[in-house]
């Protein structure tokens, strides 16, 4: 099947630094790629769909300058933290789809700790 | 309308019971309905899904009912095992392409010997 790759799995950094995360459809091309936050025993909440060579489209009350998103090729999506702070501790998830009669799969998600 | 509701918010079931998991929702576009399994600290992995051209669908020890004319849709577990303790995410879409899942809240599922 699909297999999404995301890395880091974990990564802490200073508050005040960016961070980039990084979403790979491993075996498939996706033109299209989510990005989700979750917070501890929370639901997934959807920031942004990252769509391949154009601008992604963020949710309401999503700050596009803080959360970068590029996905520069069928194969990779980035989500770049900016100047992190605290409360942007949380689990990043991204997600993508092999064909639209396929299941959407998931990244293994990336732990985000800002100190 | 865009909202997808989801119960219990928390279950605990005997080892070798059924886990019932419910899932109602608004917009009638939606037309594709997946479950996910989620542990701790990884990301969520698709269950099963269904269109709403049924009105149920298994798959191994996992079952999904669903009722259009109700917008509910439900997920079974039968045999649960305690490897079964997970957070259950129900959620919804429409169309095909690249439409957003609207997920439900999750349901802390405990199988318990």
């Amino acid at each position: 099947g699909a297999v999404v790759s995301q890395h880091p799995s974990w990564v802490i950094c200073k508050s005040g630094t960016s961070v980039k995360i990084e979403c790979r459809s491993l075996d498939f091309q996706a033109t299209t790629m989510f990005w989700y936050r979750q917070f501890p025993k929370q639901s997934l909440m959807l920031m942004a769909t990252s769509n391949e060579g154009s601008k992604a489209t963020y949710e309401q009350g999503v700050e596009k300058d803080k959360f970068l998103i590029n996905h520069a090729s069928l194969t990779l999506s980035t989500l770049t933290v900016t100047s992190a702070h605290p409360e942007d501790s949380s689990f990043y998830i991204c997600s993508a789809r092999d064909t639209p009669s396929d299941g959407y799969t998931f990244g293994s998600g990336t732990r985000l700790t800002v100190v | 309308q865009q909202q997808v509701k989801q119960s219990p918010q928390s279950l605990i079931v005997q080892k070798g019971g059924i886990s019932i998991i419910n899932c109602a929702y608004e917009n009638t576009a939606f037309d594709y309905f997946p479950w996910y399994q989620q542990f701790p600290g990884k990301g969520p992995a698709l269950l099963i899904a269904i269109r709403p051209d049924v009105s149920e669908k298994k798959e191994g020890r996992f079952t999904i009912s669903f009722n259009k004319s109700a917008k509910q849709f439900s997920l079974h577990i039968m045999d649960s095992q305690p490897g079964d303790s997970a957070t259950y995410f129900c959620a919804a879409s429409k169309g095909f392409g690249n439409e957003k899942l609207t997920f439900g809240t999750g349901t802390r599922l405990t199988i318990i010997p």
